[in-house]
């Protein structure tokens, strides 16, 4: 069975300072790994996706996420966060195999907080 | 930028009645997608749609469901007869081709909450 888990509901972390946000995954066969973001009263924003290739994925805003194949997890990174970070990711695997092939898999969201 | 957008953001109903979501996908996409979060709980699929039908539907979609992509703009999800479990928000997703590749496009959502 497909699954996402993100460990943290919340993560906390000062303006100015790295933030990662954990997600780690189960799924048959190749992975297809994403990183979506919510603002309050918006829809799900894509930030960046895994397909093959590099582990080290860039996307919007300045963050970054690592495929880590042996650890099954792709954490959501970024150096130097800021206030305006604030809100609710929400990562998302898509097996490569299988009658599944449009769903999506969700973990439960990470709100994360940047204070000032 | 080109961006899902879903009517109403809310909706209340009473138990049994019929509701009526309404998604305008972005224009160039083919394939469209209808995901649930019921409150303090994981976003999941519901029903994927290509070409005029449904290409696969989960465990939750079952008779109550139904979509429809009655002009070449909407795409609509009804529920017949809806039920408390069914508070919950909805999300309108697209995509331009149907690939693992390809990225989901998802709309802000639409809170229905079921009395």
């Amino acid at each position: 069975a497909q699954s996402v888990a993100q460990p943290e509901d919340q993560v906390n972390v000062a303006e100015g300072n790295p933030l990662t946000v954990k997600c780690t995954y189960s799924v048959s066969g190749n992975p297809y790994l994403f990183w979506y973001v919510q603002y309050p009263n918006r829809g799900l924003q894509f930030l960046l996706k895994y397909i093959t290739g590099d582990n080290l994925v860039k996307g919007s805003y300045g963050f970054e996420a690592e495929f880590n194949k042996s650890q099954t997890s792709f954490h959501l990174k970024k150096p130097s966060a800021l206030v305006s970070d604030s809100a609710l990711y929400f990562c998302a695997v898509r097996p490569y195999r299988g009658s599944t092939l449009g769903r999506l898999y969700f973990g439960r969201g990470t709100q994360l907080t940047v204070w000032p | 930028e080109p961006e899902v957008t879903q009517t109403p953001s809310h909706q209340v109903t009473q138990m049994g009645q019929e509701v009526i979501l309404r998604c305008v996908p972005i224009s160039n996409h083919l394939y469209f997608y209808w995901y649930r979060q019921i409150l303090g709980q994981k976003v999941e699929f519901l029903v994927s749609f290509y070409n005029n039908e449904i290409s696969e539907k989960s465990e939750i979609f079952d008779d109550q469901f139904s979509v429809e992509r009655p002009d070449g703009s909407n795409f609509t999800l009804k529920i017949r007869s809806t039920k408390l479990e069914d508070s919950a928000m909805y999300f309108c997703a697209s995509s331009e081709v149907l690939a693992v590749a390809d990225t989901q496009y998802f709309g802000p959502g639409t809170r229905l909450t079921v009395l």
